[in-house]
C-alpha cells in the first residue's frame, strides 16, 4: 500500500496569513503516460464529512475558493491557503488514488492563532 | 446534485454484523463513471478505505486487505443504493462510517477522488 505522510500534525496561523500543509507519498503517484499526479486534498470540519478541495494535485474542485491551491509532483505535495479565513478551521487530508487501496494521510489540524 | 443518505443501526454487539445502507439521489448506482465506496474514521486508524463496488462491463468489488474476510458491499439497483456488511465486529470496528462516490479517471487504477460523501454514522461496537 502507498503510505501518505502529512506534516505538520497541527498548525496555528493568524487570520489573513498563509497556511502550508505538506504531504509525502511512499512511492510516486505520477502516472508517466498522462503526466497526472493521482493526489487529492480534502477538508473536514467538525461534524461533517470530508469535502474534496483539490484533485490531480492542483485542480480546484468546482466552488472551492481560489485561496486554496495545490502543488507538487511525484512524491511531494503541498496544500496552500493564501490568506486564512475563520471558516478554514478544519482538518485537512491528502489522498492518493494512483493504486488500490486508495490511502489517506493522518490529517493536519488547522487552527487560528 | 448528488446526495448520499446513510442509514443503519448505531450500536452493534461484539461478534455481530454491522450493516449500513447508502441511498443515492441525483445519480445511479449503475453509473459506469463512478464507484461506490465505504470509508471509516477512527482516532486510532484515521481515514481508512474499506471497499467499493462499481459497474463496468460487469459488477466489481475491491476490498481492503484488513477487512477482506469480513466485508461485503452490495449494490441494489432496484432501490438505487448500496450497502455495507461487516461481520464478526469487535470494539476496534467502532468508528464513523461514510459512504462516498468515487469518480472514474483515466489511467492507473481507473478510480479517482471521492467527490460526494454521506453525512457519516458513528457506529459503536459494545455489549
Amino acid at each position: 500500500d502507498i503510505v501518505m505522510t502529512q506534516s505538520p500534525d497541527s498548525l496555528a496561523v493568524s487570520l489573513g496569513e498563509r497556511a502550508t500543509i505538506n504531504c509525502k507519498s511512499s512511492q510516486s503517484v505520477l502516472h508517466t503516460s498522462n503526466r497526472n499526479n493521482y493526489l487529492g486534498w480534502y477538508q473536514q470540519k467538525p461534524g461533517q464529512p470530508p469535502k474534496l478541495l483539490i484533485y490531480w494535485a492542483s485542480t480546484r474542485e468546482s466552488g472551492v475558493p481560489d485561496r486554496f491551491s495545490g502543488s507538487g509532483s511525484g512524491t511531494d505535495f503541498t496544500l496552500t491557503i493564501s490568506s486564512l479565513q475563520a471558516e478554514d478551521v478544519a482538518v485537512y487530508y491528502c489522498q492518493q488514488y494512483y493504486s488500490t487501496p486508495p490511502t489517506f494521510g493522518r490529517g493536519t489540524k488547522l487552527e487560528i492563532k | 446534485q448528488v446526495d448520499l443518505q446513510q442509514s443503519g443501526p448505531r450500536l452493534v454487539k461484539p461478534s455481530q454484523t454491522l450493516s449500513l445502507t447508502c441511498a443515492i439521489s441525483g445519480d445511479s448506482v449503475s453509473n459506469k463513471s463512478a464507484a461506490w465506496n465505504w470509508v471509516r474514521l477512527s482516532p486510532s486508524r484515521g481515514l481508512e478505505w474499506l471497499g467499493r463496488s462499481y459497474l463496468r462491463t460487469n459488477w466489481y468489488n475491491d476490498y481492503a486487505v484488513l477487512v477482506k474476510s469480513r466485508i461485503t458491499i452490495n449494490p441494489d439497483t432496484s432501490r438505487n443504493q448500496f450497502s455495507l456488511q461487516l461481520t464478526s465486529v469487535t470494539p476496534e470496528d467502532t468508528a464513523v462510517y461514510f459512504c462516498a462516490r468515487g469518480r472514474s479517471v483515466p489511467g492507473a487504477s481507473g478510480l479517482g477522488p471521492f467527490d460526494y460523501w454521506g453525512q457519516g454514522a458513528l457506529v459503536t461496537v459494545s455489549s
